[in-house]
């Protein structure tokens, strides 16, 4: 079974704080993602990648940056928390391509980061 | 404004009871994720539609894709409490960007 593990499911930090957020997927696929999601907003893609080194914004990447230096791991920062980011944060990740091509996104259990 | 709408936004449905979630697309749907979410956990994979008119089944799950209606629905057959968490709908944009709907919230009642 495919297995995307995030380091922490439960983070209080204070306002001002550097946050990291790991997440590591063990099936070599080349796509992973962070979302995040917020009561009647759904999940909102932050950023995500789809190779080592690379990196694309998604919807809402402001507040945050992305690091992939190892194919299976992939770690959301926040440089300066701020109690807007407030959130469950998702990791997934994917082999390359499309629905269409009969990719399946894979899920980790989320990250529940309170700002204080 | 979501690319992906879901209808209803919340269900509470009697045990045993059937009911339809919908999920229509403002684009072209080439292809459609259900997932289903327990509340505070990671999204489960329900399955994958990739071409209009599919339709799929997973014990009292039944979801199917009209793509020209840009719309897929997932309906469940005599509810059980098991069955109750947040379901949502997912496609792609161009390369491999992934997006989803706002999610229905379903409660069974026993």
């Amino acid at each position: 079974d495919v297995k995307v593990t995030q380091s922490s499911r439960y983070l209080v930090k204070r306002t001002g704080e550097k946050v990291f957020l790991e997440c590591v997927q063990d099936m070599d696929h080349e796509n992973m993602f962070w979302y995040r999601q917020d009561p009647g907003l759904g999940l909102r893609l932050i950023y995500f990648s789809y190779d080592v080194k690379m990196k694309e914004k998604g919807d809402i990447p402001e507040g945050y940056s992305v690091s992939r230096e190892k194919k299976e791991r992939f770690s959301l920062i926040l440089e300066s928390a701020s109690t807007n980011q407030t959130s469950m944060y998702l990791c997934a990740s994917s082999r390359l391509g499309q629905v269409r091509s009969g990719n399946t996104i894979y899920f980790g259990e989320g990250s529940w980061l309170t700002v204080v | 404004s979501q690319e992906l709408e879901q209808s209803p936004q919340s269900l509470i449905v009697q045990e045993g009871k059937n009911l339809t979630i919908n999920c229509t697309s403002s684009k072209t749907l080439y292809g459609l994720y259900w997932y289903k979410q327990k509340y505070g956990e990671g999204l489960i994979f329900l399955m994958m539609l990739q071409k209009g008119g599919e339709e799929k089944s997973h014990e009292k799950i039944t979801a199917k894709l009209d793509e020209k209606k840009q719309q897929s629905s997932l309906h469940i057959t005599a509810s059980q409490p098991s069955h109750a968490g947040i379901y949502l709908c997912g496609a792609d944009r161009t390369g491999n960007q992934f997006y989803f709907g706002t999610g229905t919230s379903l409660t069974v009642i026993p």
